[in-house]
């Protein structure tokens, strides 16, 4: 069975800091799939980033980075210099391989709160 | 990506009543799941919606509750059947155009509050 532990349930910052979300899961698949979006308040989601379980580069898009490691089963999300607009809830999410029907397994989510 | 409208985008209903979501997508897409957002939760899947055929639903979710139709590649009708105030959640249509190596893509949701 796959899990998505996100320990942090609520961050606040004040606007200009860095905020790090924290997501660890588990899988016994080989290849897998992991993805974070973003609920503001109006409740939509909205996708930001995927990762292939073979990819492990990390990447940095615009204030956005993600470090995923896989040998602690992490995948960390880093909002640079946070702004207001940056409040929302935040999901880390897993699937599996095609076989196992493209299902979606999500964090429990962080809210993230930025002050002005 | 694809963009899809969901209807209604909230309602307020009666106990021991029924109500019919709709998810409309402006493309042919792979797959389409639903799935429910308690007040303050994540998000957990209620069903896959397979096209011309019976959805395939997870654990602890039924047809009788919850019957799902996808009459075609880019439309899925869910119903929350006999609600209960404990069926008040955000109730959301995803989308895929891919394999599992591909983002899921989110309605706006229907926020159901049952009185």
């Amino acid at each position: 069975a796959q899990k998505v532990t996100q320990a942090q349930t609520e961050i606040s910052v004040v606007e200009k800091e860095d905020v790090t979300l924290d997501c660890v899961y588990e899988t016994r698949d080989t290849t897998y799939y992991l993805f974070w979006y973003k609920q503001p308040p109006s409740g939509e989601l909205v996708f930001l980033i995927r990762r292939n379980s073979f990819d492990e580069q990390n990447e940095i898009s615009g204030r956005y980075s993600w470090n995923f490691q896989k040998s602690t089963s992490s995948f960390n999300f880093t909002i640079t210099a946070s702004q207001v607009v940056d409040s929302a809830v935040y999901f880390c999410a897993l699937s599996g391989p095609r076989a196992a029907g493209n299902k979606l397994t999500f964090g429990g989510g962080t809210r993230v709160l930025v002050k002005p | 990506s694809a963009v899809i409208s969901q209807k209604p985008s909230r309602d307020i209903c009666q106990r021991g009543t029924s109500l019919t979501i709709q998810c409309q997508v402006d493309s042919q897409v792979t797959m389409m799941f639903w799935y429910r957002q308690q007040p303050g939760q994540s998000l957990t899947l209620i069903a896959t919606a397979n096209q011309g055929s019976e959805a395939t639903y997870e654990s602890g979710f039924v047809i009788d509750k919850f019957p799902i139709s996808r009459p075609n590649l880019t439309f899925s009708t869910l119903t929350v059947s006999n609600m209960s105030p404990e069926d008040s959640s955000i109730y959301l249509c995803s989308v895929t155009t891919g394999g599992s190596n591909q983002p899921q893509h989110f309605g706006d949701g229907t926020r159901l509050s049952i009185l």
